[in-house]
């Protein structure tokens, strides 16, 4: 099955503790990114990566680092983590860029920083 | 940047009912696609919708590239049609293409 596969699930942790959310696709897609999810301000991209080894900022990068050095795994790593980095996060993946290409969602990871 | 809007930002439906949600951008899109956000979080891919009109069941999707909206119709509603519908848009910025989300729907279907 097509899919995007995204963990843990949910995460409590607290201030400073780094952590890592895995995101793996295998659909063979070129383009995958990570989004993040708050209240009133809709999904918001935190990086996104056009192919191995090729990563950039999307609007809220603050706080994030991300890898690609295979295809299918996009990891998201919060080096020290804030309480303002509470979120629900997703993954996405799509063949190649967004131009004419849909996005297909991982099931999301809510993180809470305590 | 490009900005998404969403209308109505809540909506309250008797099973049964028909509605229209209107997702209105400000400038040209390569093309725009509609998810619903069931309440377990789960973002749900509905339409990939840059023109024209598409339909899958009781739901259907029209997009006027022209005059910059899109349109969902939801048919006889159901209650496990509650959540959140967004739109989200592809526009070329200067950095590439940018896919960007309206801030939803939400969606409350009543039995």
């Amino acid at each position: 099955e097509a899919q995007v596969t995204q963990n843990p699930r949910y995460l409590i942790t607290v201030t400073g503790k780094k952590l890592t959310v895995t995101c793996s696709q295998n659909m063979n897609h070129e383009y995958m990114s990570w989004y993040r999810q708050d209240p009133g301000l809709g999904l918001r991209q935190i990086y996104y990566s056009m192919n191995v080894e090729v990563t950039d900022k999307g609007d809220v990068p603050e706080g994030y680092k991300v890898s690609r050095k295979e295809k299918r795994n996009f990891p998201l790593i919060l080096e020290s983590p804030s309480p303002n980095q509470t979120s629900l996060y997703f993954c996405a993946s799509s063949l190649q860029g967004f131009g004419n290409q849909p996005q297909h969602f991982g099931d999301g990871t809510r993180l809470s920083i305590l | 940047g490009i900005q998404v809007e969403q209308s109505p930002p809540d909506l309250i439906l008797q099973e049964g009912a028909n509605s229209t949600l209107r997702c209105n951008f400000s400038d040209s899109v390569n093309n725009l696609q509609w998810f619903h956000q069931n309440p377990w979080g789960q973002l749900i891919n509905l339409f990939y919708i840059p023109s024209g009109t598409k339909q899958n069941g009781r739901l259907s999707a029209t997009t006027v590239a022209t005059e910059r909206y899109s349109l969902l119709y939801i048919s006889s509603s159901q209650t496990t049609d509650s959540g959140v519908y967004f739109c989200a848009v592809v526009a070329w910025e200067s950095s590439g293409d940018k896919l960007t989300f309206g801030t939803g729907t939400r969606l409350a279907v009543r039995p």
